[in-house]
């Protein structure tokens, strides 16, 4: 059975930078058909995609986050991990680590995220 | 790229039906098959309830269904029961750069 485990900082300082870590069991990150992604949610708000990797080290970020986000995979250690850079009060927020599988129908999409780690809490404060 | 739009909120009595909408444009829900579902209870991570517009992945029951007509994707909930007190959430292929879009949620109250 696929597990994804968040790991990182609960407490970050604004203007720094926020790292988390998804570490995947059960399974290898550098499947085909196969993105790793990290979606976040602030308190009593929805969901919002941050961004997706590929093993082979494509990425793809929310334009809203664009400029602040880097995502990159460790597939070693089957991980991969997330940095939120010049971080505020507005990016106080449960953040998740899933997979997202594509599906093939005239090109490649992505489709939906079929496992979900449990969370993160990670509360931006000075 | 904007959020997709979900009613806030959406109720039934224990037995009865209930649809939640999920509104996008040609771009995105409109143009592809790739729309999910995911359903969260509090406190949990979201589960995978619907995808492709309608597929059940397996062990959801057949309660859940999904439909899709033009811009709008639409989950129903038959025979609701306590357990299906949630919130609900719909997600999308946004159409460019393999970008994926939520909704705002919609909270489901059994009454």
């Amino acid at each position: 059975q696929l597990q994804l485990q968040e790991s990182g900082p609960g407490l970050v300082k604004p203007s720094q930078t926020l790292s988390l870590t998804c570490t995947v069991s059960g399974g290898s990150i550098d499947t085909d058909i196969y993105y790793w992604g990290w979606i976040r949610q602030p308190p009593g708000r929805g969901l919002e995609w941050i961004g997706s990797i590929y093993y082979t080290g494509s990425t793809y970020y929310n334009p809203s986050l664009n400029s602040r986000v880097t995502i990159s995979a460790d597939t070693s250690k089957n991980q991969f991990s997330l940095k939120l850079s010049s971080v505020t009060a507005a990016d106080t927020a449960v953040y998740y680590c899933a997979r997202l599988k594509e599906e093939y129908s005239s090109t490649w999409f992505p489709s939906f995220f079929d496992y979900w780690g449990q969370g993160t809490l990670v509360t931006v404060s000075s | 790229q904007s959020a997709l739009t979900q009613p806030p909120s959406a109720s039934g009595s224990p037995g009865q039906s209930v649809t939640i909408s999920c509104t996008g444009t040609s771009s995105d829900v409109g143009g592809y098959n790739h729309v999910s579902w995911y359903q969260q209870h509090p406190g949990k991570a979201p589960k995978l309830m619907i995808y492709d517009v309608s597929t059940r992945p397996s062990g959801v029951p057949d309660r859940f269904s999904g439909s899709k007509s033009g811009n709008t994707a639409s989950l129903t909930v038959s025979g609701l029961q306590a357990e299906d007190e949630a919130d609900y959430y719909c997600s999308s292929y946004a159409g460019s750069s393999k970008h994926v879009l939520f909704g705002g949620g919609t909270e489901l109250t059994v009454l």
